[in-house]
């Protein structure tokens, strides 16, 4: 089993529309999480980091449920630009960065 | 923007040559990795470090080797390339403490034919 597991899409849909990413990762003492985003061809970039309470930045959401040991990410207003592969990224208690495959987003008129 | 930096860009070298590819950060960053992607592929950590003269296998065999001598310094090499190494290589670094994202060079292509 992989340490941290995500559908891989690829998810199409409309702009405007809303769009949530899961992810699930397996050991419970993984300290810190993030979603990256990256673009065909390009390195990965923070999106943003993932807080017990959940937490915001505009039109994304992330949120972490430890109990379930569960992520996910939430998209409002899909825009063209949006379109990507998405990654979910646990750092674990040995400050390691596992990354899961991603899940492709396209965002289309 | 991230001060990390990867050199070449690009590289196409015939198998059995000897290469090194470079990785540079000005963050004073104590961690830094090494990953491995094909295209259209998940990222594999190849190889880390949590600091000068600190070197750790990742979670996918390599015949690549490190070295971490100075602190900016997290360079790759492969004694003898062959075709089976063609892919992308991505380092990044981060801080120490948790909670800290990790920050990512452009990557090296390399192809060996």
């Amino acid at each position: 089993r992989k340490e941290v597991e995500q559908d891989p899409g690829p998810f199409n849909v409309p702009e405007g529309a809303t769009v949530a990413f899961n992810c699930t990762y397996s050991n419970s003492a993984s300290q810190s999480f993030f979603w990256y985003r990256q673009d065909c061809r390009k390195e990965p970039k923070l999106l943003m980091s993932v807080y017990s309470s959940g937490n915001e930045d505009g039109r994304f959401t992330a949120q972490l449920n430890r109990a379930s040991q569960y992520i996910s990410l939430l998209i409002r207003d899909s825009k063209l630009s949006d379109s990507a592969t998405y990654l979910c990224v646990v750092k674990s208690g040995y400050n390691k960065l596992i990354f899961g495959a991603g899940t492709r987003l396209a965002v289309h008129p | 923007e991230a001060d990390i930096y990867q050199t070449p860009r690009y590289l196409v070298i015939g198998t059995g040559k000897k290469i090194t590819l470079e990785c540079s950060q000005t963050m004073g960053h104590d961690k830094m990795y090494w990953y491995q992607q094909d295209p259209g592929m998940e990222l594999h950590l190849i190889h880390y470090s949590y600091g000068v003269n600190s070197t750790e296998k990742g979670d996918l065999s390599s015949e690549s080797t490190v070295s971490r001598i100075r602190t900016e310094h997290f360079p790759l090499t492969l004694e003898s390339a062959r075709p089976s190494h063609t892919s992308q290589y991505l380092c990044a670094s981060s801080e120490v403490a948790l909670n800290t994202e990790a920050f990512f060079g452009q990557g090296t292509r390399l192809t060996v034919v």
